[in-house]
Order: structure tokens, then sequence, then C-alpha cells
């Protein structure tokens, strides 16, 4: 199947820096791929849609400026959490849509941010 | 808005089948998914049903929609404990290009 790669895993920072999470679909196309944030005990939350070669699309209560995401290219989207803060401090999951697999999507293995 | 609900827990006997329930409320899907979380990793694509088919089967995964009522459910024969999982179920809908899932249900196995 469709495989997503997304890096890295995990990451801990300090408080104030900026951290890059990269999603990339391995073997296939992805005009369009999704973020989303999952907090402990809850389900997933879409945080924005990202379309390569344009603005991304976010989700009422998600602050762009905050939570920058870049898709330059029809296989690598990036989520860039600027200024990062504790509370930012979550499972970032992204996922990619397959125009070659009926539109289905597939999801990267996460990565775990914790904000020092 | 369009919202997608699951229960949050259910345990089973090692060998016995699982039922998982989740009613959506969407009336556009075009997709609904099954999805599978196990502890610390990304969702993993179990399978999914298009909203005009009533059932699916893969191996030991069946999955029943009822497009009337709104009602889709997953069940694993023969369940064993490499299913212990959070699995959940998202609606796709074609309407904004995006999926809402479920709260997700909590599968135990016990021995």
């Amino acid at each position: 199947g469709a495989v997503v790669s997304q890096h890295p895993s995990w990451v801990i920072c300090k408080s104030g820096t900026s951290v890059k999470i990269e999603c990339r679909s391995l073997d296939f196309q992805a005009t369009t791929m999704f973020w989303y944030r999952q907090f402990p005990k809850q389900s997933l939350m879409l945080m924005a849609t990202s379309n390569e070669g344009s603005k991304a699309t976010y989700e009422q209560g998600v602050e762009k400026d905050k939570f920058l995401i870049n898709h330059a290219s029809l296989t690598l989207s990036t989520l860039t959490v600027t200024s990062a803060h504790p509370e930012d401090s979550s499972f970032y999951i992204c996922s990619a849509r397959s125009s070659q697999a009926d539109e289905k999507l597939f999801f990267g293995s996460g990565t775990q941010l914790s904000v020092l | 808005g369009e919202d997608v609900e699951q229960s949050l827990f259910l345990s089973v006997r090692e060998g016995d089948s699982s039922v998982i329930n989740c009613t959506y409320t969407d009336s556009s899907s075009t997709y609904l998914y099954w999805y599978k979380q196990e502890p610390g990793a990304g969702l993993q694509l179990l399978t999914y049903i298009f909203s005009n088919m009533d059932m699916k089967q893969d191996q030991r995964l069946t999955v029943l929609l009822n497009k009337k009522d709104k009602h889709l459910s997953l069940r694993i024969a023969d369940t064993q404990t490499g299913d212990s999982a959070i699995y959940f179920c998202a609606d796709g809908y074609s309407s904004a290009s995006k999926i809402i899932f479920g709260s997700g249900t909590r599968l135990s196995i016990r021995p």
C-alpha cells in the first residue's frame, strides 16, 4: 500500500523555539495533505488542509501564524510550530490523499511534540 | 455540523468476535473508514466502504453500513491480543474534501 513518512517521530524542544515536522508521500503524489492534532485520550482534530502550490486552509480556531504549513511539492508538506509553548505539546499526525488509490487517505506515523 | 459518534470502550474475550459501532450525521458521505491506532503510533487504515455499499468483507474484518440509519459497524472475527488498540470510525464526505473522526473505541482483549 501507499506509504506516508512523517519525521521526526518525537521531538523535545525549549519554549520559544520553532519545530518543523515533515510529511512525505513516498510512492504516490499527494495534491492534498491534512494535518491533525491529537490530545491524550481524545480523537484527532483536523487542523488544516494543505494543497500543493497554494495556501493551506485552516480550521476554525487554529492560528495560521502559529502553525505554518508549506506544501511545496506533490510529495512533501511541512508543519512548523512557531515559538512553541508547553500547551502546543501534542501528537501531530499528517495524512495524504492518493488520487491513484480511490482518493483514500494514508496516514503518517505521527510526531510527539513535547515543549519544555 | 457533521458528527461521528462511537462508544469509548469494548472488552471481549480472546477468540470471540468484536463488534464496534459508529453513527454519523452527514448524509453526503462518500467513504466511511475504519482506522486502527496502536499506542504511540499513527493511524493505520484497516478498511473502508463506499457509501453505496452495504457490506464489505476483508479476511477477519466485516464492515456493515446501514445508510438509512447512518450506522456503521466493524466486526473482527476471532479477536486476538494483537487486535488491542483504539479503533476510529471516520466519515469522508466529498463536499469539503476532509474527513471527520469519531472519538475512538478502545478495544481490550481478555484471556
